[in-house]
Parts: structure tokens; C-alpha cells; sequence
């Protein structure tokens, strides 16, 4: 089955700073990566995601990419701001007329001002 | 409101009490999952429900059963809890894609944090 390794686990910058979270896959049919930020003591909430036919996708000081041949996607966020301080999850899922979708194990992202 | 519920939110139980948590959402979503959270391991899929009486196996499915009698609930039943099933359990709902619409956004419940001592 599939397989999602997420790296760092743990992510510290400084407010104004980029942030740069890597995800790889084990399985060649995923054809759908969305990623989830969880605020402490919240649910996790979409932000955004990216189908394999989409080699990136922005949405404001958000983006992420999708490199299919080495089987990783990346979630990049500029500009980074306290309130982006949060455990961000990749995952990767097949399209088979449902969602299973398998999770990396999260990224800890603290923005200091 | 458009919503996942899920109750209890919090619940200290004891080893071999059965419990349920319930799960409901209002979004006429065909598809449901229920998730655990646990350090380190991100969320892993115990059960998912295509619809009204399809259910089937995630990655985690040892130690508890799920019922789709109705489309708006998905109860997880852990009939003789352990201590190791101590975690954090999120419940999902998503539309079918034959439904159209953002097909693939998973709304999550508030989370259930469950002691079993």
C-alpha cells in the first residue's frame, strides 16, 4: 500500500521567512495530494491540494509542487506569519471513486516574530 | 451550519468497557472515515464508509467496529478497550464524486481524546 514520509518533523523561522515542508510516495498511481494545517486543539482543515495532471498551485503566500517522476510534492509558504504556527500534514491518495487518503506523520511549524 | 459532530469530545474510560463515539454530519456526505491521531504517527485510517451500509477497513482496524445504518452517522464502537487505543480520534466526511463539488475536501469532526487506563 501506500506510503507518505514527511520531512522535517520540527520547522522553527523567523516571521517574513520562507517555509519549505517535503513529502514523498511510495505508490505510482496517487494522483491526488492535499495538504492540512491543524492549529493546537483544532481539527485539521485543507488548505490546499494538487492533482497529478498539475506540476504546481498557488494560492496567495501559498503553493505547492508536485514532481511525479521522483514522487514528491513540497509545500511552500512565504512570507510566514505567527499565525501560521501549526502541525501541517501532507497526503496522498489514489483515485478510485473514494478517498483513502494516507497521511505523512506532520511537520511542526513555529513562526517567531 | 454546515458540520461533522462528534461526541464525547473528551472520555476517561477502563480497560474492557465498551464504548461508542458517535459521529454525525449534515452535509449529506456519502463518504465517512474515522481516523486516529497519535504523536509521531499522524492520522491513520481505522474505517471508512462509502455509503449506507458499505464499510470497510483503513490501515488500523484492530479492536474496533463501525456500523452506516443512517447516511448523516458513523458510530466507532471499541468494544473491549485497551490502553494502546488511548489517542485522539477525528471522524471525516467527504462528498461522493458522482455528486460533483469539491470532491476530494474532507471535513473533519472536532476530535475525541480517549484515555483508556
Amino acid at each position: 500500500g501506500e506510503n507518505v514520509e514527511q520531512h522535517p518533523s520540527t520547522l522553527s523561522v523567523q516571521e517574513g521567512d520562507s517555509a519549505v515542508i517535503k513529502c514523498t510516495y511510495s505508490d505510482s498511481a496517487s494522483n491526488y495530494f492535499p495538504w492540512y494545517k491543524q492549529e493546537l486543539g483544532k481539527r485539521p482543515q485543507l488548505i490546499i491540494d494538487i492533482r497529478s495532471n498539475v506540476g504546481e498551485k498557488k494560492d496567495q503566500r501559498i503553493a505547492v509542487t508536485l514532481n511525479k517522476t521522483a514522487k514528491h510534492f513540497s509545500l511552500h509558504i512565504t512570507e510566514t506569519q505567527p499565525e501560521d504556527s501549526a502541525v501541517y500534514f501532507c497526503a496522498a491518495s489514489v483515485d478510485t471513486g473514494f478517498q483513502k487518503l494516507v497521511f505523512g506523520t506532520g511537520t511542526r511549524l513555529l513562526v517567531s516574530p | 451550519e454546515a458540520q461533522v459532530t462528534q461526541n464525547p469530545r473528551y472520555l476517561i474510560t477502563v480497560t474492557g468497557k465498551k464504548l461508542t463515539v458517535t459521529c454525525s454530519q449534515n452535509m449529506n456526505h456519502e463518504y465517512m472515515s474515522w481516523y486516529r491521531q497519535d504523536p509521531g504517527l499522524g492520522l491513520r485510517q481505522i474505517y471508512y464508509s462509502m455509503n449506507v451500509e458499505v464499510t470497510d477497513k483503513g490501515d488500523v482496524p484492530e479492536g474496533y467496529k463501525v456500523s452506516r445504518k443512517e447516511k448523516r452517522n458513523f458510530p466507532l464502537i471499541l468494544e473491549s478497550p485497551s490502553p494502546n487505543q488511548t489517542s485522539l480520534y477525528f471522524c471525516a466526511s467527504c462528498m461522493s464524486p458522482t455528486t460533483g463539488g469539491p470532491i476530494y475536501t474532507q471535513y473533519f469532526g472536532p476530535g475525541t481524546r480517549l484515555t483508556v487506563l
